[in-house]
């Protein structure tokens, strides 16, 4: 069946612009994860939804990150006035939110903050 | 502040030896622990797991050792194959976090043919 869908796979912008970045995840999957990597480093959490609702937000760095998940599947993750800084890999991943469930990972949304 | 730490950047393995990776957590709280493998431009997928009420967890090739009082785990790939070159990432979960995983920095595993 079709895994975890990432658009756009890559995305350049200018510092100081807004951008989102787009999740659907694995049909019936009622858990999804955003999670933020840099170069030479492990997968960062940012934040978690279990459907519509955002149950863990730790993670996210700021508030020019924000994160939406409307109808309980596809989710769009929203930055305000990149910084170069914000440059790296954003993985989004799905789950079936029971018990200890693997994630299941898309490939990822490569940004380029100029 | 880690709470995960894979202190091997890269490893260099001949095909058909043993590939052995290891991770150290300090969060007691974690109590499922996952390893993930990634190819270059592909997310993360899962390979194996193991429960804290035990040890060791096999499936075919890869076994997952798990030393609670160390606080430490280990991946073994035997024999290896240069299709497992890849980065392996420790992630373990903690009772009541949401599935969510806390990440190692990764090692690079290169099997040589």
């Amino acid at each position: 069946g079709a895994g975890v869908s990432q658009t756009p796979s890559n995305k350049v912008t200018e510092k100081g612009k807004y951008v989102e970045l787009r999740c659907d995840p694995i049909s019936g999957h009622t858990a999804l994860y955003w999670y933020r990597q840099s170069l030479g480093q492990g997968p960062e959490f940012l934040i978690y939804f279990q459907g519509t609702g955002a149950a863990d937000d730790s993670g996210l760095p700021n508030d020019r990150f924000f994160a939406v998940r409307p109808e309980g599947s596809v989710s769009t993750l929203k930055i305000q006035r990149t910084e170069r800084g914000d440059s790296a890999v954003y993985l989004c991943a799905s789950s079936l939110g029971q018990g200890y469930s693997p994630l299941h990972f898309g490939n990822g949304t490569r940004l380029t903050v100029t | 502040d880690q709470q995960v730490k894979q202190n091997s950047p890269s490893l260099s393995v001949q095909e058909g030896r043993i590939s052995i990776l290891n991770c150290d957590y300090t969060n007691s709280m974690f109590d499922y622990f996952l390893w993930y493998k990634k190819y270059p431009a592909e997310g993360p997928t899962f390979l194996i797991s193991i429960s804290s009420i035990k040890d060791k967890n096999e499936d075919g090739r890869f076994t997952v050792f798990l030393n609670k009082s160390a606080k430490h785990l280990s991946l073994h790939i035997v024999p290896s194959q240069p299709g497992d070159s890849a980065v392996y990432f420790c992630a373990p979960q903690g009772n009541n976090q949401g599935g969510k995983l806390i990440f190692g920095q990764g090692t690079e595993l290169s099997v040589k043919p």
